[in-house]
């Protein structure tokens, strides 16, 4: 049973970095997959911010490019999103899901972060 | 970058009823298309996959359809526990990218 969970802190400052972590269990993060993040305001739809495969490559959703990194750590079996230089437009639940060419089938139960002084 | 419209935005139908959810695409997807179910508080949750094939565990009243760039999410007969968003995904080859569809709420008349 393929399980991940996202960890972080919960409130990041204005202009501040935030920083998640999502532990995979169940799978190999170097199996031929894509591991990605979504986000989803409160009350809205939901937003792909990126992904980096089995082989380290990554792509970025071009309105968040400059300022999100995802990385990943084979030796622990996670993966992480640095998105800098947050403002309040940028509070939502995130999460972290396993992708392929057939779509996201399975997510992490969602974090939600904040973003407020 | 591909754009996803649903449509409706909201949909008001009661138990045993059946629902069609559309989804079109600004330019052609293939049949590279996902729905998903989302309830509150929950994680979406994959029902179908390459336009039509029912995910595991996904009962048999849903059934997607299309290609190219329109396609349908229909659920035939609605019990309770269908009353939830739902949201169309596809992935672009080049550039690999995402979209998510804005979602259609079903909710009970």
């Amino acid at each position: 049973q393929v399980q991940l969970q996202e960890s972080g802190p919960g409130l990041v400052k204005p202009s501040g970095t935030l920083s998640l972590t999502c532990a995979v269990s169940g799978d190999s993060i170097a199996s031929s997959k894509w591991w990605s993040w979504v986000r989803q305001p409160p009350g809205k739809g939901l937003e792909w911010i990126g992904e980096i495969s089995h082989s380290g490559s990554t792509s970025y959703n071009p309105s968040l490019q400059s300022r999100v990194t995802i990385s990943v750590d084979k030796s622990k079996n996670q993966f992480s999103l640095n998105l800098s230089s947050v403002t309040a437009a940028d509070t939502a639940v995130y999460y972290c899901a396993r992708a392929d060419w057939s779509g996201y089938d399975y997510w992490g139960q969602g974090t939600l972060v904040t973003v407020s002084s | 970058e591909v754009v996803l419209t649903q449509s409706p935005a909201t949909l008001s139908l009661s138990p045993g009823d059946g629902a069609t959810l559309s989804c079109r695409a600004s330019q052609s997807v293939s049949s590279y298309l996902a729905w998903y179910q989302q309830k509150p508080g929950q994680a979406p949750r994959l029902l179908i996959y390459d336009a039509s094939i029912r995910a595991a565990g996904v009962p048999v009243r849903f059934t997607g359809s299309g290609s190219g760039t329109d396609f349908t999410l229909t659920i035939f007969s609605l019990e309770p526990e269908d009353f939830a968003t739902y949201y169309c995904q596809q992935r672009s080859h080049w550039p690999p990218e995402d979209t998510f569809g804005q979602g259609t709420t079903l909710e009970i008349k």
